[in-house]
């Protein structure tokens, strides 16, 4: 099983609709968790951080569910732009108490006119 | 502007050829991290430093090497010895000491020849 695991789609879907993919981690002593966005070959940019009460940021919504091990991310009325690929990131504390961060291997979000 | 830069943006290498791929950072970060991605793949980890002098080993550092003699600066280089180079490298920063959240630098496509 892999330590984190995405959906890894394409999710199409209609502009303006809303979408969520979630992402599972295997580690219950994960620390902190990301969503980053990636366009076509181009670098990872930080979405969003995942707080344990949920957060908001404009139409994207993060949440983290601890007892299932999974994080989250809702995105209301999609645009175009939306299109990327979205990569869920665990900072997993390994065997020797050093923290690992541990990238997932995408969901690729296609937004259609 | 404060930011990570990489380069070159495309990095043509012939077979027994070494190759060093530059990352830079302003952004006064203490940890810095080389990634590779594959086509359709999630990131994996060659090699980290939290300080200057010191670095570690990541889930897939045979073949390359690293130095990190300044802050602001953690040169890769791919050896004869990584049997199949070609990928997308990026390199990364974070402030450490817990504070995980990465910012990436555009990226270097390596290819061989």
């Amino acid at each position: 099983r892999k330590e984190v695991e995405q959906d890894p789609g394409p999710f199409n879907v209609p502009e303006g609709a809303t979408v969520a993919f979630n992402c599972t981690y295997s580690n219950s002593a994960s620390q902190s968790f990301f969503w980053y966005r990636q366009d076509c070959r181009k670098e990872p940019k930080l979405l969003m951080s995942v707080y344990s009460s949920g957060n908001e940021d404009g139409r994207f919504t993060a949440q983290l569910n601890r007892a299932s091990q999974y994080i989250s991310l809702l995105i209301r009325d999609s645009k175009l732009s939306d299109s990327a690929t979205y990569l869920c990131v665990v900072n997993m504390r390994g065997y020797s108490s050093a923290s690992k961060i541990i990238f997932g291997s995408g969901t690729r979000l296609s937004i259609r006119p | 502007d404060g930011g990570i830069t990489q380069s070159p943006k495309y990095l043509f290498r012939k077979e027994g050829q070494n190759v060093t791929l530059s990352c830079e950072q302003n952004l006064n970060h203490d940890a810095m991290y080389w990634y590779r991605q594959d086509p359709g793949q999630g990131l994996r980890l060659i090699y980290y430093s939290q300080i200057v002098n010191d670095f570690q080993k990541g889930d897939i550092a045979e073949g390359y090497s690293v130095s990190r003699e300044k802050k602001e600066s953690f040169p890769l280089t791919v050896t004869s010895a990584q049997k199949n180079p070609t990928a997308f490298y990026l390199c990364a920063s974070s402030f450490g000491g817990g504070e995980e959240t990465q910012y990436f630098g555009p990226g270097t496509r390596l290819l061989v020849l």
